[in-house]
């Protein structure tokens, strides 16, 4: 079983769409929540990162953390072409490494 | 914010030669800096962790010998892919921890092709 799980998608959506993005862990360990948006031949961006469980705001950007369920998700409102990238989630380890999921590729058409 | 800049872009190399790529933390110091490796729709795999002044740790499975990493400075990590082989052509990346927070940033990446 991987540290963490990511579907790969291809989730495509309209345009003004709320997406919901998501990923699971098993180590009870992580403390460190992120998310990360990639564009193609690009390296990723940090849009979000969380402390623990609960939810932050960011704009259009919402993470979520449940740490019970080991469960962490990313919704984006009012979702736009421009917001079609590959989006991993990450998680730090006690060794100060980030865990990446797979990523999820993310299509928002006009 | 922070910045990370990753030098070359994209690099074409024959086999047998050596390929330096550099990183750079523009406006704040790293102490630690992370290498990683992404095949095509795949996720980062880390390379290694380079630690300034010190010896760079690999992780498993990674060729010391191979992916040479220098981290000189508290601004700048280099890592030589030596006597590379089109195995090598990958999309490397390389990524700085700011002190203060842990906001974790990434250089543009660096797209090795040896042919």
């Amino acid at each position: 079983q991987k540290e963490v799980e990511q579907d790969p998608g291809p989730l495509s959506v309209p345009e003004g769409a709320i997406v919901s993005l998501n990923c699971t862990y098993s180590n009870s360990a992580f403390q460190y929540f992120m998310w990360y948006r990639q564009y193609s031949r690009k390296g990723p961006e940090l849009l979000m990162y969380t402390y623990s469980s609960g939810n932050k705001e960011d704009g259009r950007f919402t993470a979520q953390v449940d740490k019970s369920s080991k469960y962490i998700s990313l919704f984006i409102r009012d979702s736009q072409p421009s917001d079609s990238a590959t989006y991993l989630c990450a998680m730090i380890t006690g060794f100060q490494k980030l865990v990446f999921g797979t990523g999820t590729r993310l299509l928002v058409s006009p | 914010g922070a910045v990370v800049s990753q030098h070359p872009s994209w690099v074409i190399c024959k086999s047998g030669t050596s390929v330096k790529i550099e990183c750079r933390s523009l406006d704040f110091q790293a102490t630690t800096m992370f290498w990683y490796r992404q095949f095509p729709k795949q996720s980062l795999m880390l390379m290694a962790t380079s630690n300034e002044g010190s010896k760079a740790t690999y992780e498993q499975g990674v060729e010391k010998d191979k992916f040479l990493i220098n981290h000189a400075s508290l601004t700048l990590s280099t890592l030589t892919v030596t006597s590379a082989h089109p195995e090598d052509s990958s999309f490397y990346i390389c990524s700085a921890r700011e002190p203060v927070s842990y906001g974790y940033t990434f250089g543009s990446g660096t797209r090795l092709t040896v042919v």
